[in-house]
């Protein structure tokens, strides 16, 4: 069964240090979004990005987040200037939307730490 | 806005037993997907079982199954004959309809329950 990848699994970044996290969503997916879980919280929802723009973006998506489908097959989240506190699991999720009615697919995330 | 409660941050249950987890939400949408994900140790998302709104009928998937109260905005999942591989934290989530039909839009989730099977 087809599946969402993400990488890197675990990233490790220096306050202040710009950082991009890769996912490869689905294939013939439409529809794809990011969360992100800080420790011990519950899942958040981020940004949804469909035909190549922002569709809904949450309160947390502020002018220091981007996301990117540079190549067609790439979603990419880009954190500008990294603070302590957006230390967290990031999940990256596609669907096939429309009439569809498919579920999202969530990817196995990508640990955050800022240091 | 929309919200989602599980009351319940941490169950146990023993191998072969029956365990129900909660979840309520508010909402002032009318048409509307609720979902059970889960998330074992190994960290990915998996779709456990969905309900549509506007579906009466209680939505089943082998041993999951789900006791969907709309007018109370309730939607618990049931665990039949658990097995340790049910342990994991099962999240409940919402998703408001798309106008036209799909599913387009983003999940609320829940704070999660962490599961955990005895043997």
């Amino acid at each position: 069964e087809p599946e969402v990848t993400q990488t890197p699994s675990h990233q490790v970044t220096q306050m202040g240090q710009e950082v991009i996290l890769r996912c490869v969503p689905i294939s013939n997916h439409l529809y794809f979004y990011w969360y992100r879980q800080i420790l011990g919280q519950k899942v958040e929802f981020l940004v949804s990005f469909y035909n190549n723009e922002i569709s809904e973006k949450s309160e947390i998506f502020d002018d220091q987040f981007s996301v990117e489908r540079p190549d067609g097959s790439n979603f990419t989240l880009k954190i500008r200037s990294t603070k302590l506190e957006d230390s967290a699991m990031y999940f990256c999720a596609s669907t096939l939307g429309g009439y569809s009615n498919q579920p999202q697919h969530f990817g196995d995330g990508t640990r955050l730490s800022i240091l | 806005a929309q919200t989602v409660t599980q009351s319940q941050p941490e169950m146990s249950v023993q191998e072969a037993e029956t365990v129900t987890l909660s979840c309520t939400y508010d909402t002032s949408e009318n048409n509307y997907y609720l979902f059970w994900y889960k998330q074992p140790p190994s960290r990915q998302m998996i779709l456990v079982i969905r309900q549509e709104a506007y579906k009466q009928q209680n939505a089943t998937e082998n041993r999951f199954s789900v006791n969907f109260q709309k007018a109370a905005k309730s939607f618990s999942l049931k665990i039949s004959d658990s097995q340790l591989g049910d342990t994991a934290m099962y999240f409940c989530a919402f998703m408001k309809h798309a106008i036209g039909g799909g599913s387009n839009y983003k999940l609320t989730f829940g704070k999660g329950t962490l599961l955990t099977v005895n043997p």
